[in-house]
Parts: structure tokens; C-alpha cells; sequence
């Protein structure tokens, strides 16, 4: 059974601080997604990551996904309040069929 | 827009009336999946179907049931809600390719009451 933990659970930063959660693993992941997710509604991909070492950017977030594809980070610099959100990480692997081992999620806030 | 949908995105039944929430995708994609989220937790997959077979979770209630009638829908029923079924339902999908790449699309979400 694979494991995701999620660390921190909840962040509150005010904006403009940078931020950074992780996600680790015992287990090899074949890919491992972001999600945010915003209150009353789906989560939405952000970015799916592949490769060992691999650094993905979208705007101000930047993805890490560990050399033995164990572990990832999201790092968000300059935060904005519109970055507040659950952000939840999710492995895939092929001994587990089409289904993800979610990440506990963490709570961001960031006050204006 | 390809996307999933989901109806209605606010749901409130009494306490042991049956329910029905409705998922529709246009992505075309062979994996669908319901999922059930509370309090800011991580979604808990409730089962699967990949084309037309159905995959349970192990520790899914009985009182929980789906349909896929068609590539595009599926259906969650859940028969006698109980309280603790208050929750926001998520609908995903997913396109296998045989690849090593998992990625899933949610919809919006039904948010259950009951009452």
C-alpha cells in the first residue's frame, strides 16, 4: 500500500511571502499530480510531474519531483491571496491500477 | 470545453430518502470515479469504473451504488443517506493509454445535506 504525507497540514502567510509543501513517499510513484482546490468546488491539476529531478514552473509555482520519484515539493513564491486553497498532492502507480494515493492536503492561506 | 460536469452541484435530502447525484464528461475518457470529500479532508474514492466494469472500494458502504449507463455518464445512488453522508461528492475521470502517467479531471462537486 502506497502512503503519501502531505507537510504542513495548514500554512497562513501573509502575501507576498514565498511557501513551500511537501509531499513524501516510502514508495516509487510513476507520476505524481498537484491539485488546488478551492472551497466549494474540484480539485483542479495544476501540473503532473514524471521524471526523477524533474522541475516544472507555472507562473510564481514552482514543482520539484525527487531524483528516486519518492518525493515532491510545491514552492509558490511572492503568495497572493488568490493562491489560498487546499493544494493536494497525488501518486500514481501501476500496481494500483488507474487509482491515486492521495496526499493529506494543505490548507494555504494567505491574508491580504 | 471538454470537462466533467456534474448535477446538481447543491443536494439536500431527508435523513433515509433515496438520492441520486449525476456525473457527464466530454473528454471521452474510459475511467470514471466517485469520490467522497469532507471537511478539507483528501477525496476517499468510493469506486471506479474503468469502460464498463465496476471496481468497489473495499470499505464502501452497501447503502452506496453507481450506474454507467454510457461512456459520457455515471450515476452515484446513495439508497437511505444517513447524517454521516453529509459530504461534497466528486465525479473524475481519467484516460488510460496504457501510460505511466495518471492524471485525473474533477468536476465541480455535489455538496450532499441531509437533513
Amino acid at each position: 500500500t502506497q502512503l503519501l504525507e502531505q507537510s504542513p497540514q495548514f500554512l497562513s502567510i501573509q502575501e507576498g511571502e514565498n511557501l513551500t509543501v511537501y509531499c513524501n513517499s516510502s514508495s516509487v510513484f510513476s507520476s505524481l499530480q498537484w491539485y488546488r482546490q478551492e472551497p466549494g468546488e474540484g480539485p483542479v491539476l495544476l501540473v503532473t510531474v514524471v521524471t526523477g529531478g524533474e522541475v516544472k514552473k507555472l507562473k510564481r509555482l514552482t514543482f520539484q519531483f525527487g531524483d528516486a520519484r519518492k518525493d515532491s515539493s510545491l514552492h509558490i513564491t511572492a503568495a497572493q491571496p488568490g493562491d489560498t486553497g487546499l493544494y493536494l498532492c497525488a501518486g500514481g502507480v501501476r500496481a494500483a491500477g488507474n487509482k491515486l494515493t492521495f496526499g493529506g492536503g494543505t490548507r494555504v492561506l494567505v491574508k491580504p | 470545453d471538454a470537462m466533467v460536469i456534474q448535477n446538481p452541484r447543491y443536494q439536500v435530502t431527508q435523513f433515509g430518502k433515496p438520492v441520486t447525484l449525476s456525473c457527464s464528461q466530454t473528454l471521452n475518457h474510459n475511467v470514471m470515479y466517485w469520490y467522497q470529500q469532507k471537511s478539507s479532508q483528501a477525496p476517499k474514492l468510493l469506486f471506479h469504473y474503468y469502460d464498463k466494469d465496476f471496481n468497489n472500494e473495499a470499505d464502501t458502504p452497501d447503502n452506496f451504488q453507481s450506474r454507467r449507463p454510457n461512456t459520457s455518464f455515471c450515476f452515484l445512488d446513495i439508497r437511505s443517506p444517513g447524517l454521516g453522508d453529509a459530504a461534497m461528492y466528486l465525479c473524475a475521470t481519467s484516460r488510460d493509454r496504457g501510460q505511466r502517467v495518471y492524471e485525473q479531471y474533477f468536476g465541480p462537486g455535489t455538496r450532499l445535506t441531509v437533513t
